[in-house]
């Protein structure tokens, strides 16, 4: 599976849009962007996915740049409730493992 | 259904004692997944079924690590003789069959004394 590059933290206004970027210029082909996110001492939360189209759910939307090299994960109005650690992991469906680097650990303030 | 379900959600034991947890998947949902977080990293894999198949363990997973799924259904996992080094969360997840959406439980934070 391909790396992924995270920024370490990010802060963001109440109200506001997060976004948050993640580079991952090996991917491959048949290698889905997925995004979880974890909450302070809570088991990961899925939050969206996709392979090459820009997908919305009714918690987030997943930007994909066309070459596929980075994706940006954007809260439209980000709550204090979003505060949380951010992870973007690129997954081959040939592989049932997922990779979880360090993510970004998002701050939302008032 | 309310989703993935571990028990215990703490355990505190004492070094040398075995510990088993329990995890109950979503309902049909045919892959079960382990994994284990330490602090301030994300979690790592460590083992995973089809059914009642453990079908790949990773090197993490030492010989005092066991885990089962008798029955397709829920799932254990035993740590013998626990280190401290074995302090950490433990996740499971499940999906309904190869290459779908994981979707984790709340974890059990194992602290060995």
């Amino acid at each position: 599976d391909a790396k992924t590059t995270q920024p370490t933290s990010m802060d963001c206004a109440e109200g506001r849009a997060a976004n948050l970027p993640c580079n991952h210029s090996t991917i491959s082909g048949n290698e889905y962007v997925y995004w979880y996110r974890q909450i302070h001492s809570q088991g990961p939360q899925y939050i969206i996915h996709g392979l090459k189209n820009n997908e919305t759910n009714e918690m987030a939307s997943l930007i994909i740049t066309e070459d596929r090299k980075s994706s940006t994960l954007i809260l439209p109005h980000a709550t204090l409730r979003d505060t949380a650690v951010y992870y973007c992991i690129v997954r081959s469906h040939n592989t049932d493992k997922l990779i979880f680097g360090t993510g970004t650990r998002l701050q939302v303030f008032p | 259904d309310t989703g993935v379900s571990q028990n215990p959600r703490h355990k505190i034991t004492k070094r040398g004692q075995n510990v088993t947890f329990r995890c109950d998947p979503i309902s049909e949902h045919n892959r079960l997944y382990w994994y284990r977080q330490t602090l301030g990293q994300g979690p790592e894999f460590l083992t995973y079924f089809q059914n009642e198949a453990q079908l790949e363990k990773s090197r993490l997973l030492s010989d005092r690590f066991s885990a089962e799924r008798p029955k397709g259904s829920f799932s254990t996992l035993e740590i013998q003789r626990t280190e401290q080094g074995d302090s950490a969360m433990y996740l499971c997840a499940s999906s309904l069959s190869e290459g779908d959406t994981q979707y984790f439980g709340p974890g059990t934070r194992l602290t060995v004394l």
